[in-house]
């Protein structure tokens, strides 16, 4: 089955604490994304990468940390320093051929504070 | 920062008529898609439509551009229950291909 996968579904951070989202796909995609999105807003572009070993700041990167070791996992780490760290979080990958950038969704991950 | 601006918010009609969503967005753009979002899940891919195109079908779904207006309108036509879902609108412009998500249109469908 040809995917994203994310995990865990629902995840509880405390105060104080770095937690981190996994996301694997088996697509073969080049490039990878972090979203988040709040209740009733659109996504934000949290972090990106388009290669192995590189990644870019999207528009809402601070707290928040990436890795890109492998061209199947982009991990987030949501760090003590994202003071609202509530939210709805989304991982894409995509292939950019001939000016298309269509995105392939996980299933999500929610994280909650306690 | 975002780019498109879904049209209405939310959406309530009966099984069997048609849905019409609208998107605008400011700056030119290289192509605008559309995508769909059950709740709780990630996004599907619907549709997309380049800045040269004017109208593209796929199934009970016509979306239409217009870039003199800097408007998009996704219509689906004969509407399920099925098809309730959250709406949105992705615009890709200047050199980037990564598309800017609206806040979506949510539409609900009754049986």
């Amino acid at each position: 089955d040809g995917g994203i996968t994310q995990s865990p579904k629902y995840l509880f951070r405390k105060e104080g604490q770095n937690v981190t989202l996994s996301c694997e796909q088996n697509l073969n995609h080049d490039a990878m994304y972090w979203y988040r999105q709040d209740p009733g807003q659109g996504l934000r572009l949290i972090y990106y990468s388009q290669i192995v070993n590189d990644f870019q700041k999207g528009d809402i990167a601070e707290g928040y940390s990436v890795s890109r070791e492998k061209k199947e996992s982009f991990p987030l780490t949501v760090t003590s320093a994202q003071k609202n760290p509530t939210a709805f979080y989304l991982c894409a990958s995509s292939i950019e051929q001939l000016g298309k950038n269509i995105q392939y969704f996980g299933a999500g991950t929610r994280l909650s504070v306690l | 920062s975002q780019q498109g601006e879904e049209d209405p918010q939310a959406l309530s009609i009966q099984e069997g008529e048609n849905a019409t969503m609208n998107c605008s967005y400011k700056t030119s753009i290289n192509n605008l898609q559309w995508y769909r979002q059950n709740s709780g899940r990630g996004l599907v891919h619907l549709i997309l439509i380049r800045s040269n195109e004017r109208e593209k079908h796929s199934g009970r779904l016509r979306v239409t551009l217009d870039t003199s207006k800097k408007s998009s309108s996704l219509l689906i036509t004969a509407s399920r229950a099925a098809d309730t879902a959250s709406y949105f609108c992705a615009t890709a412009s200047g050199g980037s291909y990564i598309p800017t998500f609206g806040r979506g249109t949510s539409l609900i469908v009754h049986p």
